[in-house]
């Protein structure tokens, strides 16, 4: 069945340091990953997204990797700051019903 | 200007109770949704919507009825609301509902049973 599964449930990393969160999905079919951030009191926020033909993709100080082989993914926060503090969902796309399934959501805490 | 705005932003009822929850978006999609987050922050699809025709249903208990009147409103109406039924209820669209179509979601309905 349609299943994405997010690890770790909370994370938390010394300011400056990188952050990783994985995901692995199970439908060989899905072809779109987006990454979604929540801040307290706010809906989620698309921050990035893959597609299946592009094995990795960055902006600024975030990038996303794809293993389709694996069906796996993964979020990289570099040189993380305050501001990152928040709930990340990881999401796959699966193409036979167009709807998006999401994680389970990682807290991401940033000590000072 | 908010793009996808909701009302309320918090909800709190007696077991029993009817309630509705509505929701706009200025952005111009086709595609509004209604996503349920449970106390361990597991978002979970309820409903989606396309140019006011249901595109997606998930098990869900009858007691909840979406209606779309146009393209940029979708609300949610729950009948006899019961304890389980407390959440945040988010609403979202999208450009449309094809592969690759980020949601833009709104800031979420508390709703709290009593």
């Amino acid at each position: 069945g349609e299943n994405v599964e997010q690890h770790p449930s909370t994370l938390s990393v010394q300011e400056g340091d990188s952050a990783v969160i994985k995901c692995t999905y199970s439908d060989s079919a899905s072809n779109y990953f987006p990454w979604y951030k929540q801040e307290l009191g706010k809906g989620p926020q698309l921050i990035i997204d893959i597609r299946s033909n592009v094995g990795e993709k960055k902006d600024q100080r975030i990038a996303v990797t794809l293993n389709k082989t694996a069906k796996h993914f993964s979020l990289h926060i570099t040189e993380t700051q305050p501001e990152d503090s928040a709930v990340y969902f990881c999401a796959a796309q699966y193409s036979s019903a167009s709807k998006i399934i999401f994680g389970s959501g990682t807290r991401l805490s940033i000590r000072p | 200007d908010t793009a996808v705005s909701q009302t309320p932003k918090y909800l709190v009822t007696q077991m029993g109770n009817d309630k509705s929850i509505k929701c706009e978006q200025n952005l111009g999609h086709d595609t509004m949704y209604w996503y349920k987050q449970d106390s361990k922050k597991f978002l979970k699809i309820m409903f989606s919507y396309n140019n006011k025709e249901l595109i997606i249903n998930e098990t869900v208990p009858n007691r909840f009825s979406p209606k779309s009147p146009d393209k940029a409103h979708l609300n949610l109406h729950i009948n006899s609301l019961e304890l389980g039924d407390s959440a945040v209820y988010f609403c979202a669209s999208s450009p449309g509902p094809g592969i690759g179509s980020p949601l833009h979601f709104g800031n979420g309905t508390r709703l709290t049973v009593t």
